[in-house]
């Protein structure tokens, strides 16, 4: 069936280290990934997107890096800050015809002074 | 422009009491969805509507129901509570057209059946 999936629940990085987070997703048809963060206690909220005819696109102190020879996808985040402590969700949509996203589980990433 | 509001944000339910959430989008989405997640997990699709009077099942409707009330209201109804509806509700929109997929997340509604 349709899945996201991220390769480790929980990553601790140095605060001004470069993060990355990674999701593998299952569907080789899928056209269009998303990040999330989650701050506790709060709604997902859109850090950027990319649509499979691109390889990486960036934003600010953000890149995501799409490869679809092995169906990966990762997040980077530069110069880590404290406020960049969440959980990082990817998504995917399929095109099957039906509007929805297909979430992963999610990465909890903590900054550490 | 207030997004994607939500109510209530708490409530607890004893088991087989009945309540509905309550969720609202003013940005003329035409795209409405209803998530739970439990503790360490991901999202999971209770139900969305593609657009004004229609509504599909997701990952996990049962026990649910949902009513499209117009363009802007979306609905999420529990008959009969049990336990294991204890979650956090997020309920979403999204415009879905011209290569825009993103999805916009209301605060969320903490809900405990007890």
């Amino acid at each position: 069936g349709e899945s996201v999936g991220l390769h480790l629940p929980t990553l601790s990085v140095q605060e001004g280290d470069n993060s990355i987070i990674n999701c593998a997703y299952s569907n080789s048809a899928s056209d269009y990934f998303i990040w999330y963060k989650q701050e506790s206690g709060k709604g997902p909220q859109f850090i950027i997107d990319i649509r499979s005819n691109m390889d990486k696109r960036q934003g600010q102190r953000v890149t995501v890096l799409l490869n679809k020879t092995v169906k990966h996808l990762s997040l980077q985040i530069a110069a880590t800050q404290p406020g960049d402590s969440a959980v990082y969700f990817c998504a995917e949509r399929v095109p099957s015809g039906a509007q929805k996203l297909v979430f992963g589980q999610g990465t909890r990433l903590t900054i550490n002074p | 422009n207030a997004g994607v509001t939500q109510t209530p944000k708490f409530q607890v339910l004893k088991t087989g009491q009945s309540m509905t959430l309550q969720c609202a989008q003013d940005m003329n989405h035409n795209s409405m969805y209803w998530y739970r997640q439990d503790p360490g997990m991901g999202l999971r699709l209770i139900y969305y509507s593609a657009s004004e009077g229609t509504t599909d099942k997701g990952e996990v409707p049962n026990g649910y129901n949902v009513s499209r009330l117009n363009k802007r209201e979306f609905s999420l109804r529990l008959e009969s509570a049990a336990p294991s509806q204890t979650s956090v509700y997020f309920c979403a929109s999204s415009e879905w057209a011209g290569g825009s997929y993103e999805q916009y997340f209301g605060p969320g509604t903490r809900l405990t059946v007890t």
